[in-house]
């Protein structure tokens, strides 16, 4: 079964617009990291933002939010004010064991989802 | 502060050759872990090293190695090349492990003929 799930292959929104990248996970862990990249055709792999599952409020960085929703096993990325400069693809990742130690550390990615952000 | 460093940035091998990639984390970063990314396979773990130590394999064959050294410099070995060895393999460094905070580095671009 995949870990993490990213049902949306691709997405548009306009300048300025908000959108949401899903992320759906799946894990018997109760401690466990979700992370979301960026990543522009460059290659390089951009760190956007974290969220901790005993974390009681959602993780925010500028114009990224995580709306993570525990119960449902879910955490969207919401970028708010769209740029061009956002089209890229997206990746959200899970670590497994992040707070026990007990971790391997590896972080699981699912398959992406390319952003495109039209004029 | 310099960001991770990968070199080199692009290779072209034939099948049969062995490779050696580089990564230089970020100054003070002592968790060094490798990622393989393919279109079909995605984003696959390789490995993670602290302390000059592997702490963690991917589901690799025994074709893929690496190391660390002192100074947290890390390099991957890739022997007996094979045309599915051909991917982007991205290094990413953090201070220590299970850091919330992983960086990337701009990736190897590996080509097998």
């Amino acid at each position: 079964a995949q870990k993490i799930t990213q049902t949306q292959p691709g997405m548009f929104v306009q300048e300025k617009e908000a959108v949401t990248l899903d992320c759906t996970y799946d894990t018997s862990d109760q401690s466990y990291g979700l992370f979301w990249y960026k990543q522009p055709s460059s290659g390089e792999m951009i760190f956007l933002i974290y969220q901790g599952s005993y974390d009681e409020q959602n993780a925010t960085e500028g114009r990224y939010s995580l709306n993570f929703q525990k119960a449902r096993k879910s955490a969207n990325l919401v970028i708010s004010a769209s740029q061009l400069g956002d089209s890229a693809m997206y990746f959200c990742a899970m670590r497994e064991g992040a707070y026990s130690g007990a971790g391997s550390y590896q972080l699981t990615f699912g398959k992406g989802t390319k952003l495109s952000v039209i004029p | 502060k310099a960001g991770v460093t990968q070199t080199p940035r692009y290779l072209i091998k034939t099948r049969g050759q062995q490779v050696t990639l580089s990564c230089s984390p970020i100054s003070g970063h002592r968790s060094v872990s490798w990622y393989q990314q393919t279109p079909g396979q995605g984003l696959q773990f390789l490995f993670e090293y602290f302390s000059e130590t592997q702490r963690n394999k991917g589901n690799f064959p025994g074709r893929f190695s690496g190391r660390q050294f002192s100074n947290s410099r890390s390099e991957m070995n890739v022997s007996t090349l094979e045309l599915g060895d051909s991917a982007l393999y991205l290094c990413a460094s953090s201070l220590v492990r299970g850091s919330k905070t992983q960086y990337f580095g701009p990736g190897t671009r590996l080509l097998v003929l």
